[in-house]
């Protein structure tokens, strides 16, 4: 356990379903992230919350929206997936931004 | 931020020393250079970080050359657990809190018993 709590582990959703994916930190950090790793692919960075404000969108396709609520919780709302969206959906916190960062052991989402 | 190079594998026999390479020439005065790695399947975990001083801890011993365009991570007696991509970053200090850390494709290190 790492100190970043993400769930659920895994997600098979249809492409017209709506989830959630949810990462949870209680390590006292202000800044958070979502990456998406797809298979064979290096991370991709998709989203940052410093002091639960959105600071970068990576360019990601609306179809994937964040929310930040506090600085201890950061969503990933999914609707309308394409099944190229399969991935590992990884979650991050770090203090200012600073080279600790903390990642969660991921979302395995498989889109059908 | 400064572009690293390095090898996409590398073997190990358990118990040897792994030492693995990062090319970053065209660094500049104010990045860091950071060590991540990434257990199959989990998310990647933060090793050592370094600036122009070698640095060793629990896990691993970073050595940057003198004019710091490359370093070599060194896990000193590997195991099977070190199996994992381990990454190589540069980044400055300046992009603490502006700008999140990114990762390229890593050394997939393989540990053989």
């Amino acid at each position: 356990e790492t100190g970043v709590t993400q769930t659920p582990r895994h997600l098979v959703m249809g492409m017209t379903n709506k989830k959630s994916l949810k990462c949870e930190q209680h390590l006292g950090h202000n800044a958070m992230y979502w990456y998406k790793q797809s298979a064979k692919k290096p991370l991709e960075l998709m989203f940052v919350y410093n002091f639960k404000e959105q600071t970068e969108n990576n360019s990601v396709p609306s179809r994937f929206s964040p929310e930040c609520p506090n600085s201890s919780h950061l969503f990933l709302h999914l609707h309308t997936l394409q099944p190229e969206d399969s991935a590992l959906y990884l979650c991050a916190s770090s203090q200012d931004g600073n080279y600790g960062y903390t990642f969660g052991s991921g979302t395995r989402l498989t889109v059908v | 931020d400064a572009k690293t190079t390095q090898p996409p594998s590398m073997d190990c026999a358990e118990g040897r020393a792994a030492n693995l390479p990062c090319n970053h020439s065209t660094i500049s005065g104010n990045e860091y250079v950071y060590w991540y790695r990434q257990i199959h399947s989990q998310g990647p975990q933060y090793i050592i970080h370094g600036l122009k001083n070698n640095e060793t801890n629990e896990m691993a011993s970073l050595i940057i050359t003198e004019d710091r365009k490359s370093s070599t991570l060194i896990l000193p007696h590997a195991t099977l657990r070190d199996t994992a991509v381990y990454y190589c970053i540069v980044r400055s200090v300046m992009d603490t809190g502006r700008r999140a850390l990114t990762f390229g494709s890593g050394t997939r290190l393989q540990v053989q018993p």
